[in-house]
């Protein structure tokens, strides 16, 4: 079984700030995890993912996450923020690396707002 | 770049009715599935699709859903007899096949489709 931790439903930030969404994952297996990004009435983004590869993982936008096993944790970060990053994030996680038709599992979401 | 697309944007429709939400994977891509997120929740693990017969699929799943690859492009999800709980965001999505012979777990999501029952 998997399951997946946002710790903050909401998190606000000013623009120019550094970002930090917090997510904490369980699994049985050697999980893959991801960051994706929903913008209002917009589907859903790929922002980064993790399949066991470097800890520190790059994505776009100037997003980026590291995994840490020993803290079963997948936080999302970035620099400085920017009002075009106000969305709904979702960490989620994949069964296994690399694994044939596997459901994701999401976690509940992190509304991130950007004050000016 | 390529997308999944899905249509209806928005489906509205009367408790009981039967109603069809059509997606259309990425061209290359294998591996089909659905999910949905009601309104203040979770995205939801519907079912996945591959090789014309369903790889998994959650406990929401019941009787009440099919899915089908009617054609070389389409991928649809059928609710039989809609309930007001199904009133939700239904979002399609797809993945490549993986160089060992399995899928890649990355899937690439649609816009999705808002279903409102009445």
């Amino acid at each position: 079984a998997q399951s997946v931790t946002q710790l903050d439903s909401h998190v606000s930030v000013s623009e120019g700030t550094p970002v930090l969404l917090r997510c904490n994952y369980s699994s049985s297996y050697s999980p893959s995890l991801f960051w994706y990004v929903q913008h209002p009435n917009k589907g859903l983004q790929l922002l980064l993912k993790y399949t066991s590869a470097a800890t520190l993982v790059k994505g776009i936008n100037g997003f980026e996450a590291e995994f840490k096993k020993s803290e079963t944790s997948f936080h999302l970060t970035k620099p400085s923020a920017h009002m075009s990053d106000a969305a709904e994030y979702f960490c989620v996680v994949s069964r296994m690396a690399g694994g044939g038709a596997d459901g994701l599992t999401f976690g509940k979401g992190t509304h991130l707002i950007i004050q000016p | 770049e390529p997308e999944v697309t899905q249509t209806p944007s928005h489906q509205v429709t009367q408790m009981g009715q039967e109603v069809i939400l059509r997606c259309v994977p990425i061209s290359n891509h294998l591996y089909f599935y659905w999910y949905r997120q009601i309104l203040g929740q979770k995205v939801e693990f519907l079912v996945s699709f591959y090789n014309n017969e369903i790889s998994e699929k959650s406990e929401i799943f019941d009787d009440q859903f099919s899915v089908e690859r009617p054609d070389g492009s389409n991928f649809t999800l059928k609710i039989r007899s809609t309930k007001l709980e199904d009133s939700a965001m239904y979002f399609c999505a797809s993945s490549a096949p993986g160089l060992a012979g399995g899928g890649t777990d990355t899937q690439y999501f649609g816009p999705g489709t808002r279903l409102t029952v009445l």
